[in-house]
């Protein structure tokens, strides 16, 4: 059973680039979260998809976006990047539903992003 | 005030020892309650979660949650060095549909 998995593992771009990291769930879950880590930093939400569509999103600007596929895998795209944006990117994966185990959330190894 | 707080640490105990780590959080509708692992480098990795106030056992960790005062511990006994790493809490609640983290303990584990 195949884990949530992510690429790239890592990636250097310069300032002003666009990026899309790839996300795909763990088998059986549909619901696929974005996290940006700083360094010495807790994980920051970013959005969550679920059925194709934005369900929520944290305080990140508009240059973060995202799609998620009907097979539940997902893209994170970052534009005009900024030297700010160099961080670890999670996706995490969890089931739909206020059912408490469906809360659970199992992350990716992360996309080191890399802005020079 | 920030949604989840933790203590930065570092917390250091001796091997052997019990690690004590807490959280607070801010939001009183919140249902479900988290403690992630992540060793430096790496992602972070699901230990326990606990959804009903009292004690949850597994292994050498026991997580404690008391919703009245907004409460959320970890306890590792036993601790090995091993365990030294970053412990995440996390909480998650119906209305906003998302996992909000702290920003993590360090723990330190000394042989």
């Amino acid at each position: 059973d195949a884990g949530v998995t992510q690429s790239p593992t890592h990636l250097i771009k310069t300032r002003g680039q666009q990026v899309t990291l790839r996300c795909s769930p763990k088998s059986g879950h549909d619901t696929v979260s974005w996290y940006q880590q700083a360094l010495g930093q807790g994980p920051q939400f970013i959005f969550q998809y679920y059925e194709e569509e934005e369900r929520q999103r944290g305080n990140f600007p508009d240059r973060f976006s995202g799609h998620q596929f009907p097979n539940y895998s997902s893209e994170l795209n970052v534009n005009a990047l900024l030297l700010g944006d160099s961080a670890l990117y999670l996706c995490a994966s969890s089931l739909s539903g206020a059912r408490p185990l469906n809360t659970e959330a199992f992350f990716g190894q992360g996309t080191r992003l890399t802005v020079v | 005030q920030k949604e989840v707080e933790q203590n930065s640490g570092p917390l250091s105990v001796p091997e052997g020892a019990i690690a004590s780590l807490n959280c607070t959080y801010s939001d009183r509708g919140s249902q479900s309650f988290f403690w992630y692992r992540q060793y430096s480098g790496k992602s972070p990795e699901l230990i326990m979660s606990i959804y009903s106030n009292g004690d949850k056992e597994d292994g050498r960790f026991t997580a404690q949650l008391n919703k009245a005062s907004q409460y959320v511990s970890l306890l590792i006994r036993d601790s090995q060095p091993s365990d030294s790493a970053t412990y995440l809490c996390a909480v998650w609640n119906t209305g906003g549909f998302k996992t909000i983290f702290g920003a993590g303990t360090r723990l330190f584990v000394k042989a």
